[in-house]
């Protein structure tokens, strides 16, 4: 029964790097989204799918791409990082407004 | 839009003392309220919730109640204990919109000392 998952947990990029952050979620859920989590600023909505092939823009997309071939998966794109992208990412599956959260991942981009 | 509000931390308690910690929200409609919990190194996990006005949600000797004349939803524990130190997040969603999305307060740090 494994949730959400999300790797890497860690990860340290250069300006400039490109990277996809890894989400998959086994109970079948049809709402999937992503989140960053700075001090004294909760959680942001970045993406979020409602859906296979359904994805839109939450409240802090600039810089991120999104897709959604399947069900599962939810991956997280980060075209080219800029330091204001160090954070740490969540991954959540969602129903009937309940979310499950993966581990996070903690991104530096240096 | 959507906001939600809640105390700043970070709260230093000692241990089997009672903690408050406040959350207000503004919605547009009727929001479901939720209080999340993030221990160390962790993900968030849902603590409690509440879907409709004097709603009681509890988990874990935690306590919630959705006040819609005061648009409030505060988190209490009669007596805490070191292993409840965490950060704690106020959220709302809107059940029937698409995406279930969550609008998260600033989170609160509690630290329980023995």
């Amino acid at each position: 029964n494994a949730g959400v998952t999300q790797t890497p947990k860690f990860q340290v990029l250069k300006t400039g790097q490109s990277m996809t952050l890894q989400c998959a979620q086994d109970m079948n859920h049809e709402y999937m989204s992503w989140y960053r989590q700075d001090p004294g600023m909760g959680l942001r909505l970045i993406h979020y799918s409602v859906g296979a092939g359904i994805t839109d823009q939450g409240e802090v997309p600039n810089g991120y791409n999104v897709s959604r071939s399947t069900t599962e998966d939810f991956p997280l794109r980060l075209l080219s990082a800029a330091p204001s992208q160090t954070s740490v990412y969540f991954c959540a599956s969602t129903r009937q407004g309940l979310a499950f959260f993966g581990q996070g991942t903690r991104l530096t981009v240096v | 839009g959507n906001s939600v509000t809640q105390m700043e931390g970070p709260v230093t308690l000692s241990e089997e003392a009672f903690l408050t910690i406040n959350c207000t929200y503004t919605a547009t409609g009727y929001p479901s309220l939720f209080w999340y919990v993030q221990y160390p190194g962790e993900g968030l996990q849902l603590l409690l919730k509440a879907t409709k006005a004097d709603d009681k949600g509890s988990n874990k000797g935690f306590e919630a109640t959705y006040r819609k004349e005061t648009t409030s939803f505060h988190l209490e524990k009669g007596s805490v204990q070191v292993s409840d130190s965490a950060v704690y997040f106020c959220a709302l969603t809107m059940i029937k919109a698409a995406g279930n999305k969550l609008t998260f307060g600033g989170g609160t740090r509690v630290l329980v000392k023995p």
